[in-house]
């Protein structure tokens, strides 16, 4: 059973450009969660997902940033419009119901 | 709202010396509490968990047990060695429903000298 795919591992954006992440849960997962961890900061929540459902994105900020879970496919988090602030970690984990997660490798992302 | 605060490090140790990294938490309810672990370059890694009051998780040398009366869930090992270096976040989710969103420590950096 492959574990949580994330890519792409490294991504530089410029400020204003559009910066997309892919998480592939584990198979059988069908509960994804993104965090962010920005540097010297800890890791924060901030988008839960079912198939086709956002459940909590209580951690999302307000604006530029969008996440999906669809059908078919891996889930993706969508920044729009870049800026320096965005450059961090993100990391994916999968889990079946109500269980533990399972992180992906995270992708690193620097915005220029 | 819930929150984890572990001691901050770094932490620098001898190998084979005894290892205790302190976490406490606040929360509402009953959490399950976590440990993970990050080596360099890497993703999270769970490295153990417990889910109530008393439990004692374990794995690769490393135990932590919830301690509900304290509320804390520190991390030992007896015998660190040089490849547990790494930074080690302690984290707690709710148990109610599917939402099991973590709350995470700052992570605590470790190294080891041979």
């Amino acid at each position: 059973n492959a574990g949580v795919m994330q890519n792409p591992r490294h991504l530089v954006r410029r400020r204003g450009q559009e910066a997309r992440l892919r998480c592939s849960p584990m198979k059988g997962h069908s509960h994804v969660y993104w965090y962010r961890q920005l540097p010297e900061e800890g890791l924060k929540f901030m988008v839960y997902l079912q198939k086709e459902n956002i459940i909590d994105e209580s951690g999302m900020p307000k604006e530029r940033f969008s996440a999906e879970f669809p059908k078919e496919g891996p889930s993706i988090l969508r920044i729009q419009q870049v800026v320096r602030g965005d450059s961090a970690a993100y990391f994916c984990a999968s889990s079946p119901q109500g269980d533990t997660q399972y992180f992906g490798p995270g992708t690193r992302l620097t915005v220029l | 709202g819930d929150s984890v605060t572990q001691m901050e490090g770094p932490v620098t140790l001898s190998e084979e010396a005894f290892l205790t990294i302190n976490c406490t938490y606040t929360a509402t309810g009953y959490p399950s509490l976590f440990w993970y672990v990050q080596y360099p370059g890497e993703g999270l890694q769970l490295l153990l968990k417990a889910t109530k009051a008393d439990d004692k998780g374990s794995n690769k040398g490393f135990e932590a047990t919830y301690r509900k009366e304290t509320t804390s869930f520190h991390l030992e090992k007896g015998s660190v060695q040089v490849s547990d270096s790494a930074v080690y976040f302690c984290a707690l989710s709710g148990n109610a429903g599917n939402n099991r969103k973590l709350i995470w420590g700052l992570g605590t950096s470790l190294a080891v000298n041979p």
